[in-house]
């Protein structure tokens, strides 16, 4: 199972908004509604952003949001802040042998 | 509140064995599914394994697969990951993390709760 295709790298000012792809195919990101999100910080543990494609965990902003359309689903952050500087990394369940699969990782740069 | 504190790990040298550890405190251990997953030094995110709730379903990914072998004891809310054959490949911080109640597989990913991670380095 190859890991789900993010871009290395997403910049934008602060109070910009910017958009993270997550490409996969119908077999894990197009099949099913279980895209998660999380974000990491240098020397940091991951944090759940988004699951289930579109739901915000308890306590995660809503300056972040999740969609999905065909085999990509995408990370939108809103209102950009110095510390959503981060790795961004997506997931999701697949049909293959290896039931969860993760992106490349992508890191935000905020200007 | 929520912590998750791994421990066992090591240098060890290729083929050798190691078994991790992850201690969970601040909520209901046996109504939760676990999992592990790692990162290589500077790498990203690899999913390596889950258990449910009950220990009734266990999943791997193909990487791994008969190699390692992931258990937990809901008595002394810890799980556990018994690695065997190790390979310079499996170098990486193995974090422990929180699955949703039940099954492994409900709700996808949804990794709620993680650890601070273990370090695991296989080199001679």
């Amino acid at each position: 199972q190859s890991a789900l295709t993010q871009p290395a790298s997403v910049s934008g000012s602060p109070g910009q908004s910017i958009t993270i792809s997550c490409t996969g195919t119908n077999s894990d990101v197009g099949g099913y509604n279980y895209v998660s999100w999380y974000q990491q910080h240098p020397g940091k543990a991951p944090k759940l952003m988004i699951f289930a494609v579109t739901n915000r965990p308890s306590g995660v902003s809503n300056r972040f949001s999740g969609s999905k359309s065909g085999n990509t689903a995408s990370l939108t952050i809103s209102g950009l802040q110095a510390e959503d500087e981060a790795d961004y990394y997506c997931s999701s369940y697949t049909s293959t042998t290896t039931p969860y699969v993760f992106g490349t990782g992508t890191k935000v740069t905020v200007l | 509140e929520v912590q998750l504190v791994e421990s066992g790990g090591d240098l060890v040298q290729p083929g050798r064995s190691l078994r991790l550890s992850c201690t969970a405190s601040g909520f209901i251990f046996d109504d939760y599914a676990m999992h592990w997953v790692r990162q290589a030094p500077g790498k990203g995110l690899e999913w390596v394994s889950a258990i449910s709730w009950n220990s009734g379903s266990i999943a791997y990914a193909d990487s791994v697969k008969g190699r390692f072998s992931i258990s937990r004891d809901n008595a002394k809310n810890s799980l556990h990951l018994q690695m065997n054959s190790l390979r310079p490949e499996d170098t990486a911080l193995y974090y422990c993390a929180r699955g949703p109640p039940g099954d492994w597989d409900n709700e996808g990913p949804n990794f709620d709760h993680w650890g601070q991670g273990t370090l695991v380095t296989v080199s001679s």
